[in-house]
């Protein structure tokens, strides 16, 4: 699986756009980017995942380039409660070691009031 | 999505012990994975748990050590072997959807090894 490099803490204000990148710049043709998080003492939440085109759910958005070597997480109205350190992987889906994930260190972001 | 139960929630145990982690998730899956967490860093993965076969290890883990069960599509063990304070960490259970390659976690089972 490819490696991915973010920055190691970001801060946003409340009610404002969380933007968080992540460089992922030697990731194969198969490979998907997933995002997740992880909120203090809790198991790791899946939030947006993507191949070539930019995704949205109703959690986030996903943003990534057209040469496929970084993307961007957004989360349009940060609150409180998405303070959390968020995980971008890049693995390819669905083949025999599918869920094995390679887990970097992460971006810890921090909504303030 | 998958729902996944993991038993115990955090346990403190004696140096020397052993500690059976339980994860029970509501839908059949293939495979199911074993991660680590220990304090202030990342997840790193532990090992892979098939049904019907042994479960495989990543570097640096070694079956002696977290000898791992896997008897139906739905459940797992977990044993933490021969505990020393270094153990001290968060286990957690996963599985993937079987579409889209998304990952469900369990809340995990904070271990403190005294």
């Amino acid at each position: 699986d490819a490696k991915t490099t973010q920055p190691t803490s970001m801060d946003c204000a409340e009610g404002r756009a969380a933007n968080l990148p992540c460089n992922h710049s030697t990731i194969s043709g198969n490979e998907y980017v997933y995002w997740y998080r992880q909120i203090h003492s809790q198991g790791p939440q899946y939030i947006i995942h993507g191949l070539k085109n930019n995704e949205t759910n109703e959690m986030a958005s996903l943003i990534i380039t057209e040469d496929r070597k970084s993307s961007t997480l957004i989360l349009p109205h940060a609150t409180l409660r998405d303070t959390a350190v968020y995980y971008c992987i890049v693995r390819v889906a669905g083949n025999t070691n599918a869920g094995k994930s390679t887990f970097g260190d992460g971006t810890t972001l921090t909504v303030k009031p | 999505s998958a729902v996944i139960s993991q038993k115990p929630s955090r346990d403190i145990c004696q140096r020397g012990t052993s500690l059976t982690i339980q994860c029970q998730v509501d839908s059949q899956v293939t495979m199911m994975f074993w991660y680590r967490q220990q304090p202030g860093q990342s997840l790193t993965l532990i090992a892979t748990a098939n049904q019907g076969s042994e479960a495989t290890y990543e570097s640096g883990f070694v079956i002696d050590k977290f000898p791992i069960s896997r008897p139906n599509l739905t459940f797992s063990t977990l044993t933490v072997s021969n505990m020393s304070p270094e153990d001290s960490s968060i286990y957690l259970c996963s599985v993937e959807a079987w579409t889209g390659g998304k990952a469900f976690f369990g809340q995990g089972t904070r271990l403190t090894v005294v």
